[in-house]
């Protein structure tokens, strides 16, 4: 099936500094790519929608400042936590939606294990 | 109403048994639905889209039933490796975003 990677696979950082997570899709071309937050004992939640060339989509109650997100290409997007605290602290997971398959699969990456300090 | 419902578990069982997941969704104009299969700590994975005339892999199998806004997972025969949590997933009524309830865990020993 269709891979998606993401870089870091774990980061620990201190208060206030700024995280970039990367999410690729390997094999294919994703015009649409999703970041979703997930905390211990939780569902994943959709944090935004990125779209390739154009702003990203953020869900209700999520800080488009605090999180940055750039989808520059087809098969690459970032997101930025700026100015991170330990509340911040999470499981980022990233998935894209292969335009190839009939069923609407996404495709998720192995997520981004994030410790703020 | 939370979109996704899930009876959270943990659902043990020894190894052999069946098991079934309920799920509910809010949103009847939903039209896409999957269970996905999360390990601890590691991303979710497509077990298996659900169809409106039901469907099955294997030892899985998944109903839909669209009037009570139902949608289930049966596993059969259960063996170790299912031990996981179990995601019950729909996708938006704008089709753009999949919606998760909290997922079922299953911890299958022997």
């Amino acid at each position: 099936g269709a891979v998606v990677s993401q870089h870091p696979s774990r980061v620990i950082c201190k208060s206030g500094t700024s995280v970039k997570i990367e999410c690729r899709s390997l094999d294919f071309q994703a015009t649409t790519m999703f970041w979703y937050r997930q905390f211990p004992k939780k569902s994943l939640m959709l944090m935004a929608t990125s779209n390739e060339g154009s702003k990203a989509t953020y869900e209700q109650g999520v800080e488009k400042d605090k999180f940055l997100i750039n989808h520059a290409s087809l098969t690459l997007s970032t997101l930025t936590v700026t100015s991170a605290h330990p509340e911040d602290s999470s499981f980022y997971i990233c998935s894209a939606r292969d335009p190839g398959s009939p069923t609407n699969e996404q495709f998720f990456g192995p997520g981004t294990r994030l410790t703020v300090l | 109403r939370k979109e996704v419902e899930q009876d959270p578990g943990p659902f043990n069982v020894p190894e052999g048994a069946t098991v079934a997941f309920n799920c509910t969704y809010s949103n009847s104009a939903s039209q896409s639905f999957f269970w996905y299969r999360q390990d601890c700590r590691k991303e979710p994975k497509l077990l298996m889209s659900v169809y409106s005339s039901g469907n099955e892999d294997g030892r899985f199998t998944a109903q839909l039933n669209r009037a009570s806004q139902y949608i289930s997972l049966l596993i059969r025969d259960s063996k170790l490796s299912d031990s996981a949590t179990y995601l019950c997933v729909v996708l938006n009524q704008a089709g753009t975003a999949l919606i998760f309830g909290k997922g079922t865990t299953l911890s299958v020993s022997s």
